[in-house]
């Protein structure tokens, strides 16, 4: 079975400074791996994801995440905070199903803060 | 740009009563999905739908639920006796089929009195 685990349920950063979200993963096959963004009364969002190709994906809003298989591992990171990147981030995990297609397993979600 | 679009945005009702949520995928999209969100708590898969038919659903989608694309157009969360541990925010998903990305309506807020 494959499970998601988001370290730090709250992270609050300055505007400008590097943000740094964590997410761990278990999968019995190769993964693929989603970043979502929730801002407040909206819709999850498709930041990035990784799919087997390059490990340092790139996304929207100048945020990208490294799949390191050895530390099983999907950190999303961006250099420099911004006020607009406040909002509740998850990570999540595609895993096969019977028919072929996937569903997602999130993790618990980390809430950004940024502080002016 | 084409997007997933759910009704209603917030539904009251009493418990013991029959909700529908409604769901708009995108177009040309196969696959759809429901999800749920209790508050404060991580978002979980329900049911997929492929050809008609439910193609895997979690423990938490018992007799009490059912989905159905009536039409062309929308695919319905139906839950027949609504509990209190029903609220949640309901999430509905689609997929094209030819990739992996899932793309998001903005939910619906279903609170059960």
């Amino acid at each position: 079975a494959q499970s998601v685990t988001q370290l730090g349920s709250h992270v609050s950063v300055s505007e400008g400074a590097l943000v740094l979200l964590r997410c761990n993963y278990s999968s019995s096959v190769p993964p693929y791996l989603f970043w979502y963004v929730q801002y407040p009364n909206q819709g999850l969002q498709l930041l990035l994801k990784y799919t087997s190709a390059a490990t340092l994906v790139k996304g929207i809003n100048g945020f990208e995440a490294e799949f390191k298989k050895s530390e099983t591992s999907f950190h999303l990171t961006k250099p420099s905070a911004h006020m607009s990147d406040a909002a509740e981030y998850f990570c999540a995990v595609s895993h096969l199903m019977d028919t072929g297609r996937r569903a997602l397993t999130f993790g618990s979600g980390t809430r950004l803060q940024v502080q002016p | 740009e084409p997007e997933v679009t759910q009704t209603p945005s917030h539904q009251v009702t009493q418990m013991g009563q029959e909700v529908i949520l409604r769901c708009v995928p995108i177009s040309n999209h196969l696959y759809f999905y429901w999800y749920r969100q209790i508050l404060g708590q991580k978002v979980e898969f329900l049911v997929s739908f492929y050809n008609n038919e439910i193609s895997e659903k979690s423990e938490i989608f018992d007799d009490q639920f059912s989905v159905e694309r009536p039409d062309g157009s929308n695919f319905t969360l139906k839950i027949r006796s609504t509990k209190l541990e029903d609220s949640a925010m309901y999430f509905c998903a689609s997929l094209q089929g030819a990739g992996d990305t899932q793309y998001f309506g903005p939910g619906t807020r279903l609170t059960v009195l």
